[in-house]
């Protein structure tokens, strides 16, 4: 089966600038996650849906990041502005609620933040 | 508050010797506790997972791990290390199987 699949892979902008990510995950997966990984620490989730509701964006900085997954399939993820502090990889996960309980996770995209 | 620490940030291993991976938690209540695997360039891939059950698990590509509750520690291992086990690796926990928390990771470097 395809995998959760992410674009960009790589993204340079400027500080102050907006930048959007897009995740197709694996096909009939309900569940999607957003995660900022930080060099050198481990994967922080941002937000987590449910089908086209989000279940938990308690870790989203809502003043800056949003996301949508609308129709339940594909999701976005914008940052306006971005901060330097933006840097990081930015990971999409997909489950199948309910099924061992295992996340699938795509490629990420690197983002610099200059 | 859920956390997870892994003390080391690196490992070194000679290929062909056994591998140990140390993981630890800290959760009120009963644990459900995940290995992830990070190649370069590549998303976290899934290893194992301790739900319930035996404490003994085994995953993916020969790895195995202990669930301790006594000692709160999940550590990873692996009999017999190969060059291509380098990676960085990751411990997580979550307590309703959805969020996870994850460990900083340890950098497992296995010398030829």
């Amino acid at each position: 089966e395809a995998g959760v699949a992410q674009s960009p892979r790589y993204k340079i902008i400027e500080k102050r600038q907006s930048v959007a990510f897009w995740c197709n995950p694996i096909s009939g997966h309900a569940t999607l996650y957003w995660y900022q990984q930080i060099l050198g620490q481990g994967p922080k989730l941002l937000i987590q849906f449910q089908n086209n509701g989000v279940v938990d964006d308690s870790q989203l900085p809502k003043d800056r990041f949003s996301a949508e997954r609308l129709k339940g399939v594909d999701s976005t993820l914008k940052i306006q502005p971005a901060k330097l502090e933006d840097s990081a990889v930015y990971l999409c996960a997909s489950s199948y609620p309910g099924e061992t309980y295992e996340q699938y996770f795509g490629p990420g995209t690197r983002l610099t933040v200059t | 508050a859920q956390s997870v620490a892994q003390p080391e940030d690196q490992v070194n291993v000679a290929e062909g010797n056994p591998l140990t991976v140390k993981c630890t938690y800290s959760v009120s209540g009963n644990p459900y506790l995940f290995w992830y695997v990070q190649y370069p360039n590549r998303g976290l891939q899934f290893l194992l997972k301790y739900i319930t059950g035996d404490n003994l698990v085994k995953g993916s590509y020969g790895f195995e791990a202990e669930f301790n509750k006594s000692q709160t520690s999940f550590h990873l291992k692996k009999p017999s290390a190969l060059v291509s086990d380098s990676a960085l690796y990751f411990c997580a926990v979550s307590l309703n199987t959805d969020k996870l928390i994850f460990g900083t990771g340890t950098r497992l470097q296995v010398f030829p």
